[in-house]
């Protein structure tokens, strides 16, 4: 059975810090990789994904890649209170995604 | 990007009883998938919606339980059979164009 581990948090930083998510898949041929961002409540909404070919960044987020050590990262810069959410990582395995339990983040003003 | 919709919403029901969800894409997408997400959880895959044929389900979900359609591109639906409490979740739909997205989710309670 393939594996996304993260940690469930919560991971609690100042407004203007920078949140550092991280997760790990146990399948090394994993070459997509995503996360979502989930609101109380709500449905899982796509914050970026990337490939094994390379790091990422869009805006205030930077997802990073280390295929030696099997992880991925979500760095959030100049964090926001809204900000605060559920952050899911998933591993595409086939056609589907596989995700990891989340970790809760909270940014606090 | 695809948007998703679901019907119902949010339902609640009888033990014993089924529920059938529908899931609407607004434009084609290659593939479906079902998900559930029960309370503090993360999400889990119950099967692939295949255009025309059957679902491939993941381990632990059988179509006895879970019978899906997907009588075309953009349209799918997911019934949970017999429920019992156990199956109270938020069943979310999932469309693949691009990238994977996720409708709002429907939250059954089953009593």
């Amino acid at each position: 059975q393939k594996e996304v581990e993260q940690n469930s948090g919560p991971l609690s930083v100042p407004e203007g810090a920078i949140a550092s998510l991280n997760c790990t898949y146990s399948d090394r041929g994993s070459q997509s990789f995503f996360w979502y961002r989930q609101y109380s409540g709500k449905s899982p909404e796509l914050i970026m994904f990337i490939y094994s070919n390379g790091d990422k960044e869009d805006g205030r987020f930077t997802a990073q890649l280390n295929k030696a050590s099997q992880y991925v990262s979500l760095l959030i810069r100049d964090s926001q209170p809204s900000d605060s959410a559920t952050y899911l990582c998933a591993v595409k395995e086939g056609t589907a995604l596989i995700f990891g339990k989340g970790t809760t983040l909270s940014v606090s003003s | 990007s695809a948007v998703i919709s679901q019907k119902p919403s949010r339902d609640i029901c009888q033990r014993g009883t089924s529920l059938t969800i529908q899931c609407q894409v607004d434009s084609q997408v290659t593939m479906m998938f079902w998900y559930r997400q029960q309370p503090g959880q993360s999400l889990t895959l119950i099967a692939t919606a295949n255009q025309g044929s059957e679902a491939t389900y993941e381990s632990g979900f059988v179509i006895d339980k879970f019978p899906i359609s997907r009588p075309n591109l953009t349209f799918s639906t997911l019934t949970v059979s017999n429920m019992s409490p156990e199956d109270s979740s938020i069943y979310l739909c999932s469309g693949q164009g691009d990238t994977q997205y996720f409708g709002p989710g429907t939250r059954l309670t089953v009593l």
